[in-house]
């Protein structure tokens, strides 16, 4: 049982290329979600699914796509990356049907500076 | 609207010494309290969380918190602290109908020194 595993751990990209983010889960979870950590800001949530083939906006989803094609993973890509980009970023599960409370499950992050 | 403030950025404290992590919250419907703890270079663990119930929470790591709601408070409290609790600790609230999303507090970072 792995948790909640993310790929790549680390990454740099020049301004303006593109790169997908995977996070993958084995609990059988419902609910994913994408954060990025930046100094003196905490976790602001950039999109999130409630299940498979759905997806939302988050706090800061401007520049990011999502897709959750399977319940397993939830993809983050950066079509056109800028500096402003560059981050930790974090992705997380909880399970919802009949249980009171979605506690969240986070991946060890990626660190992403964009150049 | 939801939100959460952490009232201290850092907290430095010696070794075994006691610590209190002071968490408020703001919100106009029931609520759900959570601290999570994030040690260097990893991602977030669940410390405690409070959904009804008794007013004081017992985590893992000999941390407790209590929920003082007519203070709208979710203090985080350990009576002897370790160099391994230096960390990164986030509280955050979730509306208690509608639980999908936290609302995250700025973190505190604690060091603990020998």
């Amino acid at each position: 049982n792995a948790g909640v595993t993310q790929t790549p751990k680390f990454r740099v990209l020049k301004t303006g290329q593109s790169m997908t983010l995977l996070c993958a889960q084995d609990m059988n979870h419902e609910y994913m979600y994408w954060y990025r950590q930046d100094p003196g800001m905490g976790l602001r949530l950039i999109h999130y699914s409630v299940g498979e083939g759905t997806t939302a906006k988050g706090e800061v989803p401007d520049g990011y796509n999502v897709s959750r094609l399977k319940k397993q993973n939830f993809l983050l890509g950066l079509e056109s990356a800028a500096p402003s980009q560059t981050s930790v970023y974090f992705c997380a599960s909880s399970y919802s049907t009949g249980a009171p409370l979605d506690t969240q499950y986070f991946g060890p992050g990626t660190r992403l500076t964009v150049l | 609207a939801q939100s959460v403030t952490q009232l201290d950025s850092q907290v430095p404290v010696f070794e075994e010494a006691p610590v209190e992590l002071r968490c408020n919250y703001s919100s106009s419907v029931s609520v759900y309290l959570f601290w999570y703890v994030q040690y260097p270079n990893q991602g977030l663990q669940l410390l405690l969380k409070y959904l009804s119930g008794s007013t004081l929470v017992k985590g893992i790591n000999g941390f407790e918190a209590e929920f003082n709601k007519s203070q709208t408070s979710f203090h985080l409290r350990k009576p002897s602290v370790h160099i391994s609790d230096t960390a990164e600790y986030f509280c955050a609230v979730s509306n208690a109908g509608n639980n999908r999303k936290l609302i995250w507090g700025l973190g505190t970072s604690l060091a603990v020194n020998p």
